[in-house]
């Protein structure tokens, strides 16, 4: 139990386009989906906390209009990277965090998905 | 504001040897702590978490971790390591209510034959 999915798994786009993630929690409901980015060799470091049905809330430094989050149900959380730059190449890794029973304390993490801007 | 501090970037040991993987926490109030492994392009996975019961905790793959409230320490430890257990670790900090998960850098495990 307890898992969440991403897709796509990789990807790469040109310069000044557009990209779509998209994170799922397969077997449970998650309230909070959280959004990752970590970069070679280095720790993950919170974008961004979506809530479903709400805005979400930015990490001081992260432009939400850039990195646009979508959480329309509780099962699907969506991360856009807006007119994405080569500097925006990373792992992205979202995880989410249950509304109920043992999934309430614990965020389960997406395999991750490997953006690469050329 | 919560940090976690996780001593040594490497660690080297040899299969069957035991394993141990530090991490100290600091939190203005009770924390929940986490210990995630993650292998190569992959997301996290789950190794164990203490919530305020017992502090020994148990977690998958034979890893387990002590909660030291006295030296702010949540140590990973494992009495005999696979070369299946090359990874990188990390230890999290939350504090109740789980909104946020404060990562440490992360150690990098290598077993040897």
């Amino acid at each position: 139990g307890a898992v969440v999915s991403q897709h796509p798994s990789r990807v790469i786009c040109k310069s000044g386009t557009s990209v779509k993630i998209e994170c799922r929690s397969l077997d449970f409901q998650a309230t909070t989906m959280f959004w990752y980015r970590q970069f070679p060799k280095q720790s993950l470091m919170l974008m961004a906390t979506s809530n479903e049905g709400s805005k979400a809330t930015y990490e001081q430094g992260v432009e939400k209009d850039k990195f646009l989050i979508n959480h329309a149900s509780l099962t699907l959380s969506t991360l856009t990277v807006t007119s994405a730059h080569p500097e925006d190449s990373s792992f992205y890794i979202c995880s989410a965090r249950g509304l109920a029973g043992r999934n309430t304390d614990t965020q389960y993490f997406g395999p991750g998905t490997r953006l690469t801007v050329l | 504001a919560q940090s976690v501090t996780q001593l040594g970037s490497h660690v080297s040991v040899s299969e069957g040897a035991l394993v141990l993987l530090r991490c100290n926490y600091s939190s203005s109030v009770p924390p929940y702590l986490f210990w995630y492994v993650q292998y190569p392009n992959q997301g996290l996975q789950l190794l164990l978490k203490y919530t305020s019961a017992a502090t020994l905790v148990k977690g998958i793959n034979g890893f387990e971790a002590e909660f030291k409230k006295s030296e702010t320490s949540f140590h990973l430890t494992k009495p005999s390591a696979h070369m299946s257990d090359a990874a990188e670790y990390f230890c999290a900090v939350s504090e109740e209510g789980f909104q946020k998960l404060v990562f440490g850098t992360g150690t990098r495990l290598l077993v040897s034959p």
